[in-house]
C-alpha cells in the first residue's frame, strides 16, 4: 500500500515536444505529491509539488496533473529541451511523518 | 549555503570490512534521511531522524547497518560487516521539518565492495 508505481521507465522525445510522466499510488493517507529530477553523478533535487486539493500546478514549463479519485498524478514537461534530459522521480508523502516513499524513476532523453 | 554534505564521495573497499558513511545537514534543518539507490531497486529509504532522533528505520536492510546521529550537525551510517550486495549510492537528504517537506539531498556516496 505504500507503493507509488512510475511509468515509463525510460522515455525518448524530440526537442520542442512534451514529455509526459505518470504515477500511481493506493494509499490514500498521502497528502504530498513532489517530484524530483536527477542528473547523473548529482543527487535528486525538488522540481515541482503538489498537495491533493489541488488538481493541477504549474510552473514555467512544467505542470503537475493530479487526479484524487483515480489516485494518479503526473508531470508534463512543455516545449522539452535537451538540458531536461534527466532521470525523473515521484514521490508521496503520507502516513505521519515527512518520510518520502519515490517511483522507481523514469530515464527522459530529449534528442535534437 | 554550502547544502548537504557527504563523505567520501568515492569508497571502495573490500567484503567483511566496515565502511562508515558521514553526511552534515543544512543548518537549521530538523530532519535527516538516509537514501540508497540501485538500478534494481531504485531510490530507497533507510532511516530517518527528527531533532537527531531516529524516527523510522523499518528500511535499513539488516542488522549490518546502523545510523547515528550524535549532534544536529554531523550523521552516520555503518555497514559491518560489508558485503558486495551494499554496493550502491547512498544519499543523504535533510530538510527544514514541520511544515517544510523539501527534502535537500547531498551528492551521494558511491560505494563498491569487491
Amino acid at each position: 500500500q505504500q507503493q507509488v508505481k512510475q511509468s515509463p521507465q525510460s522515455l525518448i522525445v524530440q526537442k520542442g515536444g512534451i514529455s509526459i510522466i505518470n504515477c500511481a499510488y493506493e494509499n490514500t493517507a498521502f497528502d504530498y505529491f513532489p517530484w524530483y529530477q536527477q542528473f547523473p553523478g548529482k543527487g535528486p533535487a525538488l522540481l515541482i509539488a503538489i498537495r491533493p486539493d489541488v488538481s493541477e500546478k504549474k510552473e514555467g514549463r512544467f505542470t503537475i496533473s493530479f487526479n484524487k479519485s483515480a489516485k494518479q498524478f503526473s508531470l508534463h514537461i512543455m516545449d522539452s529541451q535537451p538540458g531536461d534530459s534527466a532521470t525523473y522521480f515521484c514521490a508521496a508523502r503520507g502516513g505521519g511523518g515527512n518520510k518520502l516513499t519515490f517511483g522507481t524513476g523514469t530515464q527522459l532523453k530529449v534528442e535534437l | 549555503d554550502a547544502g548537504v554534505i557527504q563523505s567520501p564521495r568515492h569508497e571502495v573497499t573490500e567484503m567483511g570490512q566496515e565502511v562508515t558513511l558521514r553526511c552534515k545537514p543544512i543548518s537549521g534543518h530538523n530532519s535527516l534521511f538516509w537514501y540508497r539507490q540501485t538500478m534494481m531497486r531504485g531510490l530507497e529509504l533507510l532511516i530517518y531522524f527528527n531533532n537527531n532522533v531516529p524516527i523510522d528505520d523499518s528500511g535499513m536492510p539488516e542488522d549490518r547497518f546502523s545510523a547515528k546521529m550524535p549532534n544536529a550537525s554531523f550523521s552516520t551510517l555503518k555497514i559491518q560487516p560489508s558485503e558486495p550486495r551494499d554496493s550502491a549510492v547512498y544519499f543523504c537528504a535533510s530538510s527544514r521539518g514541520g511544515l517544510e517537506e523539501t527534502q535537500y539531498f547531498g551528492p551521494g556516496t558511491r560505494l563498491l565492495v569487491l
